[in-house]
Formats: structure tokens, sequence, C-alpha cells
């Protein structure tokens, strides 16, 4: 089973600043089944990134996706308020697909 | 519009049974994978397994396997997860998901309660 880890467990930052958000996994994902989510407090969770750096529909181009093998990268380039809220990857590519365990950005 | 919408709310006794539902709109059911994801209180995603309701082909997380059972009816384009004996660890939020390049839409997640 492949083990994805997020860092930090929680960003506090404020509005208008950069966040990054890592997520490191056991073994090697293949990029194009790397993904990244969005959750709110009471909502299900909203795709953000497919393919490890490809935006889904209607998600704004602050936020950007990057890397490869075991080491991939979310950006928000400067947080909105809306902005701030629960972040997970997931890798697809070896069963049983697996989420990483959250970062949480929160307002500073 | 694609859309996912799950069963009702349930509150069980330890022991019993429960089968919930996720009825997919909009979109040709049987050529997407439905995922079940469970979210404990305050926790995080659980991926929990898949069906792809063409063929019934199931896959499933060896955290559940045994422990629930996904199935798909083609024909009213539901996808159902269930349980035969439920325990209070069962206390959760249940998403039903398509996958399409990750889970692209999403059910508005069936809360389960077991408690005596």
């Amino acid at each position: 089973e492949i083990v994805l880890t997020q860092s930090p467990g929680t960003l506090s930052l404020s509005p208008g600043e950069r966040a990054t958000l890592s997520c490191r996994a056991s073994q090697s994902v293949s990029s194009s089944y790397l993904v990244w989510y969005q959750q709110k407090p009471g909502q299900a969770p909203r795709l953000l990134i497919y393919g490890a750096s490809s935006r889904a529909t209607g998600i704004p181009d602050r936020f950007s996706g990057s890397g490869s093998g075991t080491d991939f990268t979310l950006t928000i380039s400067r947080l909105e308020p809306e902005d701030f809220a629960v972040y997970y990857c997931q890798q697809y590519g070896s069963s049983p697909w697996t989420f990483g365990q959250g970062t949480k950005v929160e307002i500073k | 519009e694609v859309q996912l919408v799950q069963s009702g709310a349930e509150v069980k006794k330890p022991g019993e049974s429960l089968k919930i539902s996720c009825k997919g709109s909009g979109y040709s059911f049987t050529n997407y994978w439905i995922g079940w994801v469970r979210q404990m209180p305050g926790k995080g995603l659980e991926w929990m397994g898949i069906i792809f309701p063409s063929d019934s082909d199931t896959r499933y997380s060896p955290s559940f396997q045994g422990q629930v059972t996904i199935s798909a009816d083609k024909s009213i384009s539901t996808a159902y997860l269930q349980w035969s004996s439920l325990k209070a660890s069962d206390t959760a939020m249940y998403y039903c998901a398509r996958h399409g390049g990750g889970f692209q839409h999403w059910g508005q997640g069936t809360l389960v309660t077991v408690s005596s």
C-alpha cells in the first residue's frame, strides 16, 4: 500500500500569503494518478488538481500543482478568504487507492 | 449536470444491517467508476472501494474488505454500500464519488450513526 504523508499538518497564514503544501509518497506514484482535493467544513471534498499539475474545471489559477515520483506540491499563490480549508492528496495508480492525512490551512 | 444523490442520514444500533445508496444522473452511469469514501468524525478521508457499474467489477481497500459490500444496479443508476452487522466504529460520514481523473463529482454524503 502506498502511504501518502502530507506536511505540514497545519499551516497558519494570512490572506494574500503563499501556501505551499507537501505530499510525499512511500513509493513512486505516476504523476498521472496524483490528485488534490479541498474540503471545507460540512462540505464534500472538491477536486482541485488532477494529473499532479492540471487544474480541474472551474479552479482558479492561483492553485497549482507540481512534482513527480514521490514528492508532490500544491501551491496557492495568494490566499483568498475562501481558501482556508483542509487539503488532501490522493493516489490512484496503485491499489488500494490512498489519501494523505490532510493539511489544514488556517487563518493566522 | 452530473449529480450524485445519496440516501439520507441513518441512526442504527450495533449489530443491525444497513444499505445506503448513491444515485447518479446527468451522465452515462455505466461508463464511470463509483467509489466510496469514509470520513470519521473530525478525521480525514479513507478510500473504501470502487465499482464499475457496467460489469460490477469491484475493488476494496484491505481495511474494508469483508467489512462492507459495494454493489450497483445499473438499471436504476444506483450504487450501494452495505453492512451486515454495524459497529459503533462505523459511525461516520460516507461519500460516494464518480471517478474520472480523480473523484470529479461527489455526493452530498450520508451520515451513519451507530449507537446503542
